[in-house]
């Protein structure tokens, strides 16, 4: 089943615009993570939130997570034509140490 | 630093016929894991194991085998391949045995088409 669940599907923007991406989750979880896919290849860890955590910076990226609404956002400021590609979120469970659960991912096309 | 290796990269197999998915990794690397993802369906887990000699079995198991004599080594075998088995296949591994805490390193991926 899925726990993770992105919105929107798709998103399409300008280059030098800001994307913001969110994810919604069911159950309590300890940590969140964001992976990039580039289209025909692997998934890439971008960021690791933890549940005690509010928002977290990685370059041009800023997460957040509410666990009250158990949502969390990705922001990727200034986009690039180069930051097209898939874009997932994925959560454990708090009794479940070993497995992510990823959502069904963001389509975000930048266009130059 | 290879990371994650996958081979083959792409396999066309007929119904009924038999393979070996090979994953490998060198980071020392305590669990490993395969994925399939499909469209509209994200990714889903097949199998997984936290360390040598322990696996189990994640979301959907059905109609795969694996087995974990290595640190480094993870294969996924197909028994008795089936159309509903086309999809692509990700190797993943975390640094502990539990990705929750240090997430995913990700293979580049099997392309798999069943006839």
């Amino acid at each position: 089943s899925q726990q993770g669940e992105e919105d929107p599907q798709a998103l399409s923007i300008q280059e030098g615009e800001n994307a913001t991406m969110n994810c919604s989750y069911k159950t309590s979880i300890n940590n969140l993570q964001w992976y990039r896919q580039n289209s025909g290849r692997g998934l890439v860890h971008l960021i690791l939130i933890r549940s005690n955590e509010r928002e977290k910076h990685s370059g041009r990226l800023r997460v957040t997570l509410d666990t009250s609404k158990k949502s969390s956002s990705l922001l990727i400021t200034a986009s690039r034509a180069a930051d097209t590609a898939s874009y997932f979120c994925a959560t454990d469970g708090r009794r479940v140490r070993s497995k992510l659960t990823f959502g069904k991912g963001i389509t975000l096309s930048v266009r130059p | 630093n290879a990371g994650v290796t996958q081979t083959p990269k792409f396999q066309v197999l007929k119904t009924g016929q038999s393979m070996t998915l090979q994953c490998a990794q060198d980071m020392n690397h305590e669990y490993m894991s395969w994925y399939r993802q499909d469209p509209g369906m994200g990714l889903r887990l097949i199998h997984y194991s936290v360390g040598a000699g322990i696996t189990d079995q994640g979301e959907v198991p059905n109609g795969y085998n694996v087995s974990r004599s290595t640190t480094e080594d993870f294969p996924l075998r197909l028994l008795s391949a089936a159309p509903s088995q086309t999809s692509v296949y990700f190797c993943a591994s975390s640094r502990s045995y539990s990705p929750r805490d240090y997430g995913y390193t990700f293979g580049s991926g099997t392309r798999l088409t069943v006839v």
